[in-house]
């Protein structure tokens, strides 16, 4: 089954509004990262967070490796934030990034 | 500006002809990767390379090779492309293979 479980896998929000992404892993992590992808194009890393809370901008981080799982907090939400957000956990140390299936935002005006 | 490359960004091959997909990182990392993304599969990681001449199998190895043979190249090559090898390919580096990955552009593949 999948390792990396992402909720929801799909969110419709007005331009303001906040969000908050659910990332689950079945495993034991060392670290975990969450991507942004734009339809089309590549990952762009959000943020690197073996543990704790992460912020930058707009974007909180939470990461609770005894629980497995990771939030990703968007507040005040813009068109632009529009695209998947994807989350993967590393596990051991092999450098393997294990990924889920994202979540599709979509920000209206 | 820590950047990945990689050529070509978009290629049409015919079945059983040879691919050559090609990264570059100016950073330094040692650690690279190849993954494909196929729609409802997500990313699937296909080689890691630890450093020159030290590359690891990933989750779906089979059909490709690969070869880095200075830090800052790591290419993937596919002998004999097959129709189910149609992807969009991206190549990933880090600095020590525990840190943050960053991905280059992907390269999109289609195998007639």
């Amino acid at each position: 089954g999948q390792q990396v479980q992402q909720s929801p896998a799909s969110l419709v929000l007005q331009e303001g509004e906040n969000a908050e992404l659910q990332c689950n892993f079945s495993t034991s992590l060392n670290s975990m990262q969450w991507f942004y992808q734009r339809p089309g194009g590549s990952l762009v890393s959000l943020f690197y967070n073996p543990s704790g809370t992460k912020h930058s901008g707009r974007l909180t981080s939470t990461t609770v490796i005894k629980e497995r799982r990771s939030s990703l907090h968007i507040s005040s939400s813009q068109t632009t934030d529009s695209g998947t957000y994807l989350c993967a956990f590393l596990t051991g140390n092999t450098g393997k990034l294990i990924f889920g299936l994202g979540t599709t935002l979509q920000v209206q005006p | 500006d820590m950047k990945v490359t990689q050529m070509p960004r978009y290629l049409i091959k015919r079945m059983g002809e040879n691919v050559l997909l090609e990264c570059g990182q100016d950073m330094s990392h040692e650690t690279m990767y190849w993954y494909r993304q196929d729609p409802g599969l997500g990313l699937q990681l296909i080689y890691i390379s630890y450093d020159v001449d030290s590359n690891s199998e990933g989750d779906i190895p089979k059909g490709y090779r690969v070869s880095r043979k200075k830090r800052e190249h790591f290419s993937l090559i596919l002998d004999s492309a097959k129709t189910n090898q149609t992807s969009v390919y991206f190549c990933a580096s880090s600095l020590t293979g525990v840190d943050t990955q960053y991905f280059g552009p992907g390269t999109r593949l289609l195998v007639l």
